[in-house]
């Protein structure tokens, strides 16, 4: 039971240009959502997060979008940088509980 | 300030082996988490602790899994015996309970392969 998914394995976008990574989610007591960025061979890093009481929240390049409605949220990155090549993990916590529920992730490339 | 500290890095192992994966949180940090991700699952929950007490082992395959938390700063998962489907990369993770944004930080992974 994937309670959080992302559909898409990945995406190539060009330097410069945004790039907007999309997850799903079906549980919708979520109450808050966060995106955890992955380099080859390191630890998952938490890049952004979002409470269910917002729609929108930003952080310099990184915006994350909120549409409880679709059960759906987004992350923005404009403008993509080589750097930003890396995996990224949508993920909520399971009310009333600390775990995380992750989605499979999206491998973002950005070519120069 | 140190992050989650895991070992080994790489483990490869033949079937049937017993493999111990170990880590250390952070310090002042009182959840743990193990994780593990695969290409078909990605990163799945198999357990986590709150003060040294294990809350939730739902996630853990079967009884060839096992973990332990003896103290605050040191944590085992153990698969017993080996399979190579047990193959993939195991995180560790720690918390700390009510901090700001359910945030976890993970260590760097410790990639098993089982032949």
């Amino acid at each position: 039971d994937q309670q959080v998914k992302q559909n898409s394995p990945s995406l190539s976008v060009q330097e410069g240009r945004i790039s907007i990574l999309n997850c799903d989610y079906t549980n919708s007591m979520f109450d808050y959502f966060l995106w955890y960025k992955k380099y080859p061979a390191e630890g998952p890093t938490f890049l952004i997060s979002i409470s269910s009481i917002k729609d929108k929240n930003e952080d310099g390049r990184f915006t994350v979008f909120l549409n409880k409605s679709a059960k759906h949220l987004s992350l923005h990155i404009v403008p993509s940088q080589p750097g930003d090549s890396a995996v990224y993990f949508c993920a909520a916590p399971i009310q009333g509980a600390q775990k995380l529920v992750f989605g499979q992730g999206t491998r973002l490339t950005i070519n120069p | 300030d140190a992050g989650v500290i895991q070992s080994p890095r790489h483990e490869v192992t033949e079937m049937g082996q017993e493999v111990t994966l170990r880590c250390k949180p952070i310090s002042g940090h009182n959840s743990l988490f193990w994780y593990r991700q695969t290409m078909m699952r990605g990163l799945e929950l198999l357990i986590y602790f709150n003060n040294n007490v294990p809350i939730d082992d739902s996630g853990m395959p079967e009884d060839r899994f096992s973990a332990k938390m003896p103290n605050a700063s040191f944590s085992t998962l153990k698969i017993q015996p080996s399979e190579p489907r047990d193959s993939a990369v195991y995180f560790c993770a720690s918390s700390l309970r009510g901090g700001a944004g359910n945030t976890i930080y993970f260590g760097e992974g410790s990639w098993l392969t089982v032949v």
